[in-house]
């Protein structure tokens, strides 16, 4: 099973301010990597696929990159709505797992 | 409207069964994999299992493995789990997602099932 580790496991941030978070993966992945954001009652939320393709209606402030086995999410410039969970996703051979998630807080 | 509306989670005593249901509108069910992905009281999210569009191939967490069956009826546009042996662990939010180039584009809201004495 290919585990999903990522750090921060809280980052503490104010809005204006960039955001990066890191999910490294106990292997090397295809470009099978995704990001989503969860907030408290919600369904979660695709942000990005493919490593660095955005979902549909994703602003563009959110952008992913990364290869092998650590990858990025960034978010350019924090909105007061981006404070929430976020958590990558990888599938191989059809078997998915998820890191354990970042908790994005207002500073 | 493209959604997914699950349904049949409530209370079940621990060794109890229970099937999950989870109905897509709005897009073409049967063109799609499909998944039953869980999060725990307080923990992340689970990827539980999955299943391809045809409904041949299905693949399960360690987890559930040998303890939920994930199968689909595409003509009524639906997805189910059948989840046996039920643990106190396996206490979540349950929801249904549809699969696309390797991640989850479309999840539900979710239904809540609660193992309990």
């Amino acid at each position: 099973e290919i585990v999903l580790t990522q750090s921060p496991a809280t980052l503490s941030l104010s809005p204006g301010e960039r955001a990066t978070l890191s999910c490294r993966a106990s292997q090397s992945i295809s470009s099978y990597l995704a990001w989503y954001q969860h907030k408290r009652g919600q369904a979660p939320r695709l942000l990005i696929y493919e490593t660095s393709n955005r979902a549909t209606g994703i602003p563009a402030r959110f952008s992913g990159s990364g290869s092998g086995t650590d990858f990025t999410l960034t978010i350019s410039s924090l909105e007061p709505e981006d404070f929430a969970v976020y958590y990558c996703q990888q599938r191989s051979n059809w078997l998915y797992t998820f890191g354990q998630g970042t908790n994005l807080e207002i500073k | 409207e493209v959604q997914l509306l699950e349904s049949g989670g409530g209370l079940v005593r621990p060794g109890g069964s229970l099937r999950l249901s989870c109905a897509a509108s709005g897009f073409t069910f049967s063109s799609y994999a499909m998944s039953w992905v869980r999060q725990a009281p307080g923990k992340g999210l689970e990827w539980v299992s999955a299943i391809r569009d045809t409904g041949y191939y299905t693949y399960y967490a360690d987890s559930v493995k040998g303890q939920f069956t994930i199968s689909r009826d595409n003509s009524k546009n639906t997805l189910y789990l059948q989840m046996n042996s039920l643990r106190a662990e396996d206490t979540a939010i349950y929801y249904c997602a549809k699969g696309e180039q390797g991640a989850f584009d479309l999840w539900g809201r979710g239904t809540l099932v609660t193992v309990s004495s």
